[in-house]
Parts: C-alpha cells; structure tokens; sequence
C-alpha cells in the first residue's frame, strides 16, 4: 500500500512552452501534497506545499505564475511549469501524506524534465 | 532560517563494517526526524523515522537521536556494496502534516 505515482517519468520540452506533472495517491487519500526540486548533487527543495480544495502555500523564492499547482482531488495534485526555460530542468518529486495516518508521508518515483 | 546539517562524504567504509551517517539541525523544536536513501536518478526511500530520543533499531539500521544536543545519527551494520547511496536526513518541525525541510545528503560507498 501507500504508493505514489507521477507522470510523465520524463520529459523533455521546448524552451516556452509549459508542462504539466502529475502527482496521484494510488491507494490512500491525501489531503496534502508536496512538491520538491532536486538538482544535480542537489538535495531537495521543497518548491510548495499544495492542500485540496485550496491555494497552494509557495516556499520563498518560488514563482507561483510559473509553478501552477491545483489539487482538485484527494488524490491528485498537478504541477504545470509555464513558459519553461534551460534552468527550469530539474528532477521535480511530489510526495503525499496520508490523511488517515499523522506523519506518514510517501514519495513519488519523480519526473525528470528537461528543457531544450 | 531552519537548516539541516549533513557531511556530503564520500563515506568510505568496507563491506561487512558499520557505517555512521550524522545530521544536525537547527530548530530546536522539531519532532519528527526522517532518514531516506537516494539512489542516483531515483526518489527517496524512507529508511527509517524516530520521534523519541534515544536509539530505534530495525534490522540492521540504527538510528539515533539527542534532542538536547540537536543530532541524529543512522548507523549501518554490516555494511554492503548496495547500500551506495545517497543518505538524506530530514526533519519536521513541531505540525504534523508539514513538509520536510532535508539535509544536502552523505554520500556512501560500501567498497566490496
């Protein structure tokens, strides 16, 4: 149980255009969702903090008119990166916790996106 | 600013020793303590998680942890070639539900 998926796995897109990451809880649900960045050699970032039914929370130094984030479901959180650029390719990851447990928290397998 | 500490390595040890991981952090009033492993190109993987301070043992993992002094510590016996990776420590401060805020990583290597 507890597994969290992501897709695309990888992608790569054209400078300009935008891409959109999905984050689902396969088996539980999960009122709250992260998203984390990692570059090479790089530990996590988190980027947001994304609650259902409501307006992610956006760590310091993220655009949140780049990083679009919607959690319209309990077990589905979106992350749409606009109008990409070469330093936007990174390794994003979302985690979830489960809302019917305190502090567990499980990660996705990550989606590695790069842009041309 | 909440931060957590971790020396990037490499750590080198040879199979079959113990390996200690550290990670010191800032917020005196975290309470959940995290450490993942990372392969290269993969997502973290839970390891193990300890709340109380003291030691928490599962199979061959140890982790370790001295609120008063800020630390925790994964201890790695018998050490093996697959057990190269990453090794991130995160922490959560006092909300359950809040993200967690993770170190840069040690990097291990277990030489066969």
């Amino acid at each position: 149980g507890a597994v969290v998926s992501q897709h695309p796995s990888w992608v790569i897109c054209k400078s300009g255009t935008s891409v959109k990451i999905e984050c689902r809880s396969l088996d539980f649900q999960a009122t709250t969702m992260f998203w984390y960045r990692q570059f090479p050699k790089q530990s996590l970032m988190l980027m947001a903090t994304s609650n259902e039914g409501s307006k992610a929370t956006y760590e310091q130094g993220v655009e949140k008119d780049k990083f679009l984030i919607n959690h319209a479901s309990l077990t589905l959180s979106t992350l749409t990166v606009t109008s990409a650029h070469p330093e936007d390719s990174s390794f994003y990851i979302c985690s979830a916790r489960d809302s019917g447990r305190t502090y567990e928290q499980y990660f996705g397998p990550g989606t590695r996106l790069t842009v041309t | 600013q909440k931060e957590v500490e971790q020396n990037s390595g490499p750590l080198s040890v040879p199979e079959g020793a113990i390996a200690s991981l550290n990670c010191t952090y800032s917020d005196r009033g975290s309470q959940s303590f995290f450490w993942y492993r990372q392969y290269s190109g993969k997502s973290p993987e839970l390891i193990m998680f300890i709340y109380s301070n003291g030691d928490k043992e599962d199979g061959r993992f140890t982790a370790q942890l001295n609120k008063a002094s800020q630390y925790v510590s994964l201890l790695i016996r018998d050490s093996q070639p697959s057990d190269s990776a990453t090794y991130l420590c995160a922490v959560r401060v006092n909300q359950a539900g809040t993200a967690l805020i993770f170190g840069k990583g040690t990097t291990l290597s277990v030489s066969s």
